[in-house]
């Protein structure tokens, strides 16, 4: 059964497409997490929900736009695809904002190609 | 910012024991300390947290010395499945959504030899 699970798995499209990808956790936590990895494997947090609140947002480009219709679900749809979203996303969750006793718990990951 | 620093990369032999460190010089009060593993293409996984002093679980061990402006894991007798890149990540202590809260560090590539 598991845990943290994304779709699709890879995605390649071209410059200018929108696309979604969509992540779902059964932990019953109630924080979930967007990262994105570079080819130089830096591992970076763009969003963080919280009980479907938006909890943290780093500097991201608006086209980048985070949808959580429940705890559940943290899907991330992103316009406008440029070559440099090229990269491997990875949804996350933890019970509670991660910090004491609340690890995180990672999903396979979505390996983004923009061409 | 508590920013993190970590050695790109280290290597090893199995059976031995690795130590790998981590500065986080800006560490706020409430932050603690995270590390995670992750093989080629997996998501990161959870190895150890701790606040201050010493953690041991049945995986890994962490040293935090009392400043807390650096922490060191520790691996007992690595083997070749230990081969992979370690995060050391810090944050968490100040929940409300102030940028970089959690701050991922590099990643130390350690490759354990037969």
């Amino acid at each position: 059964d598991t845990a943290v699970s994304q779709t699709p798995k890879y995605l390649v499209t071209q410059m200018g497409n929108d696309k979604s990808i969509k992540c779902e956790q059964n932990l019953g936590h109630d924080t979930m997490y967007w990262y994105k990895q570079d080819s130089k494997k830096f591992l970076k947090i763009m969003f963080s929900y919280n009980n479907k609140e938006l909890i943290i947002n780093e500097t991201v480009p608006n086209r980048f736009s985070p949808k959580s219709p429940d705890k559940a679900h943290l899907n991330l749809h992103i316009n406008s695809l440029e070559l440099g979203d090229s990269a491997v996303y990875f949804c996350a969750s933890s019970q509670k904002m991660a910090g004491s006793h609340n690890e995180q718990f990672f999903g396979p990951g979505t390996r983004l190609t923009v061409l | 910012l508590a920013k993190t620093t970590q050695p790109i990369s280290m290597d090893s032999y199995e059976g031995q024991e690795v130590n790998i460190t981590c500065s986080h010089n800006n560490i706020a009060t409430n932050d603690y300390i995270t590390w995670y593993q992750q093989f080629p293409s997996q998501g990161p996984r959870f190895i150890i947290q701790g606040y201050k002093t010493k953690v041991t679980n049945e995986v890994a061990s962490l040293f935090i010395p009392a400043d807390r402006k650096s922490s060191t894991l520790s691996l007992p007798r690595v083997s070749l499945s230990d081969t992979a890149v370690y995060y050391c990540l810090v944050g968490g202590g100040n929940y409300g959504g102030s940028q970089g809260n959690l701050i991922f560090g590099k990643g130390t590539k350690l490759s354990v030899k037969p």
